[in-house]
């Protein structure tokens, strides 16, 4: 079974520039979330989805950052525009919500570098 | 305000031995506890959990415990084996919070041969 997918692995931006990632979750998982990973820090929650609704989108930063998730499978997550303060792994996790303490499973994340 | 916090940034034991690592939470409404294992360029893969009804549970070369009156956990695993080495994440699930979890900031874990 198929993991979950992220792209790019890795952006180098000036600041200022746009910047976009993409998520495809392991089939079947209808909860989605994007976490944002500092050096040195564990992940935080950006925002979540329940299929297609933001259902948490409460520490997301609304002025730059956007995200969708149309018909409720692929996940994009958009920067613009980027700040060097936004250098950071940006990880997507899916989890099927059949019970209230499901596991989380990761992607390999995009590591993003803003010059 | 850490509500997850993982005071050991690093930890090294020889292989063959038990490797310890800690957990403190301040949030007494966390009801469950997971720890994930982290590779290089790769992204957290889940270990082990444990709910706050237990206060042990294991898997393999793994246990984790909980002490609730403490709140602390943490992850045992022997023998440990080169291959363990990696950042290990605690993470906690509150009452009603839904899907939402706390990562700690993570414990470099280096198994020496």
């Amino acid at each position: 079974e198929a993991g979950v997918v992220q792209s790019p692995r890795y952006k180098i931006i000036e600041k200022k520039q746009p910047v976009a990632f993409w998520c495809n979750p392991i089939s079947g998982h209808n909860t989605l979330y994007w976490y944002r990973q500092n050096l040195g820090q564990g992940p935080e929650l950006l925002i979540r989805y329940e299929n297609e609704e933001a259902v948490d989108d409460s520490q997301l930063p609304k002025d730059r950052f956007s995200a969708e998730r149309l018909k409720g499978v692929d996940s994009t997550l958009k920067i613009q525009p980027a700040e060097l303060g936004d250098s950071a792994v940006y990880l997507c996790a899916s989890s099927f919500s059949g019970v209230l303490a499901e596991t989380q499973y990761f992607g390999p994340g995009t590591r993003l570098l803003v010059l | 305000d850490q509500q997850v916090k993982q005071n050991s940034p690093s930890l090294s034991v020889q292989e063959g031995r038990i490797s310890i690592l800690n957990c403190d939470y301040t949030n007494s409404m966390f009801d469950y506890f997971l720890w994930y294992k982290k590779y290089p360029a790769e992204g957290p893969t889940f270990l082990i959990s444990i709910s706050s009804i237990k206060d042990k549970n294991e898997d393999g070369r793994f246990t984790v415990f909980l002490n609730k009156s403490a709140k602390h956990l943490s992850l045992h695993i022997v023998p440990s084996q080169p291959g363990d080495s990696a950042v290990y994440f605690c993470a906690a699930k509150a009452t009603g919070s839904a899907r939402q979890l706390t990562f700690g900031s993570g414990t470099q874990l280096t198994v020496l041969p």
